[in-house]
């Protein structure tokens, strides 16, 4: 069985940084991109950030471009979302998902299955 | 990249057919046919019922079905039942510097 489980979150203040990170098991990890979406309290999804299985691409929101990073230790099957700069608007449960690409063209990762339970990031003095 | 448009809501009878739309451009939408829908309960994950426009993942009921024209993308739920009262979410590859957006969501209720 596949299982994403998130960790790391917290309440942080304004211009702070926070580290989330994703264990992963049931699946060859290292085969997979994975990504991070997040939920701001009472709206909807927000893509934030996707990395392929191997890592070299890497792939961000205009929204966290240059405050966030993505990587993965495909040696311990673990995601990560190093976020700096955090504003209030940071706000929200950030899931972490396996990311599936085409069938014709694996590349272009584009679905997301299944979704670690979340973890809440609370960006407040 | 601005959000997928979907309705707010929408509601419908038990049996009852509805549809719910995603509109989007020629970037996204309208110019790959890489358009999923995900279910969500409240203080739940998200899960997929549509990837690839059309297609159910193993495990969806075959009362959930996907659809696109031009840059319109829609999911069908028929025979409507209590437990498909949920928010449901559309996405969308997207060219530029982007890769993904998602739909503003819609609250669908079983009346």
């Amino acid at each position: 069985e596949v299982q994403l489980l998130e960790s790391g979150g917290g309440l942080v203040q304004p211009g702070g940084s926070l580290r989330l990170s994703c264990a992963a098991s049931g699946f060859t990890f290292s085969n997979y991109a994975m990504s991070w979406v997040r939920q701001a309290p009472g709206k909807g999804l927000e893509w934030v950030s996707t990395i392929s299985g191997r890592g070299g691409g890497t792939y961000y929101a205009d929204s966290v471009k240059g405050r966030f990073t993505i990587s993965r230790d495909n040696s311990m099957n673990t995601l990560y979302l190093q976020m700096h700069s955090l504003r209030a608007e940071d706000t929200a449960v950030y899931y972490c998902a396996k990311t599936l690409g085409g069938l014709a063209a694996p590349d272009k990762y584009n679905w997301f299955d299944p979704w670690g339970q979340g973890t809440l990031v609370t960006v407040s003095s | 990249q601005s959000a997928l448009t979907q309705p707010a809501s929408v509601s419908g009878s038990p049996g009852q057919s509805i549809t719910i739309s995603c509109t989007g451009t020629s970037s996204d939408v309208g110019g790959y046919n890489y358009v999923s829908w995900y279910q969500q309960y409240p203080g739940k994950a998200p899960k997929v019922m549509i990837y690839e426009v059309s297609y159910r993942p193993s495990g969806v009921s075959n009362r959930f079905s996907g659809s696109k024209s031009g840059n319109t993308a829609s999911l069908t739920i028929s025979g409507l039942q209590a437990e498909d009262d949920a928010d449901y979410y559309c996405s969308s590859y997207t060219s530029g510097s982007t890769l993904n957006v998602f739909g503003t969501g819609t609250k669908v209720t079983v009346l």
